[in-house]
Formats: structure tokens, sequence, C-alpha cells
């Protein structure tokens, strides 16, 4: 079945540091792939997606780019900063051909925390 | 304003008593689902709806039950049944069944059983 397996955390850097959240899937067919964030006390929020291979989506300083021949989806921020310090979750929607399974499904989560 | 409104934020009740949690959204959208989150297990999947009436289980439905008889609202009732029910219950919606549309989360229910 279609599953997501995110790198275990905690991961701690500091200010300005290269940030890299590795996310592996396994998945029959072409599968739309999303990273979502939470901050403490909150729901999730899309943070980026990619809906086919080489796709490469990007938001707020986060980058990552659909590798099918690798099954990856890897997060990566240049320069993380304080208010980055979050947890974040690799997701896929598992159907794809334009179909949906009509949930997505979820790794375990990285929290991340950012020092100043 | 336009989202997802859960409530109320923090819910406690005594064992062996059903609860029932809000989810109410004004974005029109067609499909709603209840997550719970537990730490260290990522989200799991309790139930969703794809259109008003309908529903179907998700990974984990026992112990669970919810409604659909308006687009607007997803109630989910947690029983008696559900053996660990202190979690961390997210609400979730979708515009509609595309591959590449996304999830909009309600900021959560925090519900402890004691």
């Amino acid at each position: 079945g279609n599953s997501v397996t995110q790198m275990e955390g905690p991961v701690t850097l500091s200010e300005e540091a290269f940030l890299t959240i590795n996310c592996t899937y396994t998945a029959t067919g072409y599968p739309s792939l999303f990273w979502y964030v939470q901050y403490p006390g909150e729901g999730l929020q899309l943070l980026l997606k990619a809906t086919k291979a080489d796709d490469k989506g990007s938001n707020k300083g986060f980058e990552a780019t659909y590798r099918k021949e690798t099954t990856s989806f890897h997060l990566e921020k240049g320069s993380v900063q304080v208010s980055d310090s979050a947890v974040y979750f690799c997701a896929l929607d598992g159907l794809g051909y334009g179909g949906s399974q009509g949930n997505l499904i979820f790794g375990k989560g990285t929290k991340l925390s950012v020092k100043p | 304003d336009g989202g997802i409104t859960q409530s109320p934020k923090y819910l406690f009740r005594k064992e062996g008593q059903n609860v029932t949690l809000s989810c109410e959204q004004n974005l029109n959208h067609d499909a709603m689902y209840w997550y719970r989150q537990d730490p260290g297990q990522g989200l799991r999947l309790i139930y969703y709806s794809q259109i008003v009436n309908d529903f179907q289980k998700g990974d984990i439905a026992e112990g669970y039950s919810v409604s659909r008889e308006k687009k607007e609202s997803f109630p989910l009732t947690v029983t008696s049944a559900q053996k660990n029910p202190t979690a961390f219950y997210l609400c979730a919606t979708k515009r509609d069944s595309s591959y590449n549309s996304p999830l909009h989360f309600g900021n959560g229910t925090r519900l402890t059983v004691t």
C-alpha cells in the first residue's frame, strides 16, 4: 500500500543553517506530494506541493523536488530562521492519473527547532 | 473570512461518556475529514465524507461516529467504545476530489478523557 517515510527528529539547527528533511514514499501510479507545517497548538498548513515528476514546489524559501526515480520529496531551505521552528509533515495523495483517493497519507512528522 | 472552525479548543470528559467535536466550514468545500494526531504517530484518518449524507471509514474508525447532514458541518462523536480517546483531533476540508487539491485544516480540538 501507499506510505510515506520521513527522517526522524527532532532536528536542531542554528539560525541561518541549511535545512534538509528527507521524505521518501511508496505508491502506485503518480501521486501528488505535499509538505505541511504545524506550529504549536495549531492545525496543519500547506507549505508546498508538486503534482508530477521533476516538479519543484516552493514557498517561503522552502523547496522540494518530486523525484520519481528515487521516490523522494526532500524539503530544503537555505537559511532557517527561529520562526521556522515547527513540525513538518510530508504527505501523498495516492491515486494520481488525475484522480484521487480523496485523502492524504502522512508521514510521522519531523520536529525542527531553530536556535538563535 | 473563510475557514474551518473547530470547537471547543480544549475538551475534558470522564471515561464512559460520549463526546461530540464540532467542525464547521464556510469554504464551500465538498469533502471533509477527521484525523487523529498522537505524539510520534503522525496523523491517522478516522472518517471522511466527500458529499452530503455520505461518509466512509478511515483507518481507525472503531469507537467513532460521524454525520454529514449539511455541507458545512461534519461533527465527530467519540464514543465510550473508543479505548484511548485522549488525543488531538483535526478536521480538514478539500475543495474537490482532484488529486492536486490540498487539504485545509482547522486548529484542532484537544480531548482529554480521565
